[in-house]
C-alpha cells in the first residue's frame, strides 16, 4: 500500500543552524502539507502546497520556513535559523485532492530537537 | 480560531473492556470530521471521514457517530485489544485543506 515517507526520524540540531526535513508524498497526489506537534500540544497546520505554490499557512509559517518541491518526489521543509520553540514533531501528508472530505495521509514524522 | 477538544485525555482498560471517547467541536463553520488512529512511531492512520448529522461508521471494531448540531463526534471500540493501544485523533475541516486536531485520546489496552 502506498505511503508517505520522512526522513530523517529523527534530527538534533544546533539553535541558529539551518534543518531541511525531507518528505517522498503518495506518488499520485496533488496536494501536500506540512504539520508539527510540540510536545504534550495539539497537531498544527503549518503549511498546504499545490502546483508548486503555497496554497495556505498558518501564522506559525513565518520567513523562517520555507518549502520546495525540487523534483518530481520529494517535498521539503527548511527551517533557516532554528530556535528552540522549532522543536517538535513535524509531520508531512498528501492527498488526491483538497475537498474538506479528502483524506489526508501523514508520514511517520520526522522529530527535530534544537538545543 | 477554531477549538476542537477531545476527552478523555487518556484512558486505560483491560482487554475485552468497551471503550469510548469524544471529540467536540464548534458547529458552525463545519465541513467535515476526521478520525486518525496514531501509534507511536508509526503514520497517523485514516480511521473515518465524517460529514451528515448522524453519520455512524464503521471499521471492524471501532464505531464513530457524529452530531454536527450540538458539535460532538464518539468514537466507540468494542472488546478493547491490546493492538488497539494508541493515541486516537479527531480533525475538523472547516471549508479549507487545513485540519484543526484536537489533542488526541491516548489508550492503553492491558492484557
Amino acid at each position: 500500500e502506498p505511503e508517505v515517507t520522512q526522513t530523517p526520524s529523527h534530527q538534533v540540531t544546533q539553535m541558529g543552524q539551518e534543518v531541511i526535513l525531507r518528505c517522498v508524498p503518495i506518488s499520485n497526489h496533488l496536494y501536500f502539507y506540512w504539520y508539527r506537534q510540540i510536545l504534550g500540544q495539539k497537531v498544527e497546520f503549518l503549511v498546504s502546497f499545490y502546483n508548486n505554490e503555497i496554497s495556505e499557512k498558518s501564522e506559525i509559517f513565518d520567513d523562517q520556513f520555507s518549502v520546495e518541491r525540487p523534483d518530481g518526489s520529494n517535498f521539503t521543509l527548511k527551517i533557516r535559523s532554528t530556535k528552540l520553540e522549532d522543536s517538535a514533531m513535524y509531520f508531512c501528508a498528501s492527498s488526491l485532492l483538497a475537498g474538506a472530505t479528502d483524506t489526508q495521509y501523514f508520514g511517520p514524522g520526522t522529530r527535530l530537537t534544537v538545543l | 480560531i477554531l477549538n476542537v477538544e477531545q476527552s478523555p485525555q487518556s484512558l486505560h482498560v483491560q482487554e475485552g473492556d468497551s471503550t469510548n471517547f469524544t471529540c467536540s467541536f464548534p458547529s458552525s463553520n463545519f465541513y467535515a470530521l476526521h478520525w486518525y488512529r496514531w501509534e507511536t512511531a508509526k503514520s497517523p492512520e485514516a480511521l473515518f471521514v465524517m460529514t451528515l448529522n448522524g453519520d455512524e461508521k464503521k471499521k471492524g471494531r471501532i464505531s464513530a457517530t457524529l452530531n454536527t448540531k450540538e458539535g460532538y463526534s464518539y468514537l466507540y471500540i468494542k472488546g478493547s485489544q491490546p493492538e488497539d493501544s494508541a493515541t486516537y485523533l479527531c480533525a475538523l475541516s472547516s471549508g479549507y485543506s487545513t485540519l484543526t486536531f484536537g489533542k488526541g485520546t491516548m489508550l492503553l489496552v492491558s492484557p
